[in-house]
């Protein structure tokens, strides 16, 4: 496999129910990202790893809870979430360097999230 | 204030005609710039980036952007369109290398 893989594609799940997103990157790369897309707002940075180390935490709830086991994996685990969280939610990478951000992403297509 | 504007929410053009999308930027350090392509039911991909090289970049399937900072702007232009570009269009900001500030995006419909 190549690329950015998210799993699943879609989940649908009640607002009690405890599931994970998983992302794997098979680039080589050293940072990886969860963002959050909802309709009709920008991408919300959710999550960043770098070297497996959480450096951005951008308010997230405490319902969306983050795992990065490894430079190759991320998961996104959900617990208790509301209908104002369904969204797609993207996974990227990227090879970052000293300095900061490249602002070169790799994006997975995406795990289509409905809460009800 | 950093800040990325996309001018038009909804673009529409005939296949073979030309395509422009509009993008103005705020940013108080020089800035990186990108414009990110998402097809139906997928992820983002890169298009192209400006890193204060070359003012007019280049990017893959004939698209193209320059950087013209008289007028803070990074229009996306590509002189013929394929039914095949139909898609949302996101400029970005990298905001000194800490942080990317997305734009809304632009949804490209293209008509035969």
């Amino acid at each position: 496999e190549t690329g950015v893989t998210q799993t699943p594609r879609h989940l649908v799940m009640g607002m009690t129910n405890k599931k994970s997103l998983k992302c794997e990157q098979h680039l080589g790369h050293n940072a990886m990202y969860w963002y959050k897309q909802s309709a009709k707002k920008p991408l919300e940075l959710m999550f960043v790893y770098s070297l497996e180390e959480r450096v951005e935490n951008n308010s997230v709830p405490s319902r969306f809870s983050p795992e990065c086991p490894n430079s190759s994996h991320l998961f996104l685990h959900l617990h208790t979430l509301q209908p104002e969280d369904s969204a797609l939610y993207l996974c990227a990478s990227s090879q970052e360097v000293a300095g900061g951000y490249t602002g070169e992403l790799f994006f997975g297509e995406g795990s289509r999230l409905t809460v009800l | 204030a950093q800040s990325v504007t996309q001018l038009d929410s909804h673009v529409s053009v005939s296949e073979g005609t030309p395509v422009l999308l509009r993008c103005n930027y705020s940013s108080s350090y020089s800035p990186s710039l990108f414009w990110y392509v998402q097809h139906p039911n997928k992820g983002l991909q890169l298009l192209l980036k400006y890193t204060s090289a070359a003012t007019l970049v280049k990017g893959i399937n004939g698209f193209e952007a320059e950087f013209k900072k008289s007028e803070t702007s990074f229009h996306l232009t590509k002189p013929s369109a394929h039914m095949s570009d139909a898609a949302e269009y996101f400029c970005v900001l990298n905001q000194a290398g800490t942080a990317l500030i997305f734009g809304k995006g632009t949804t490209l419909s293209v008509s035969s």
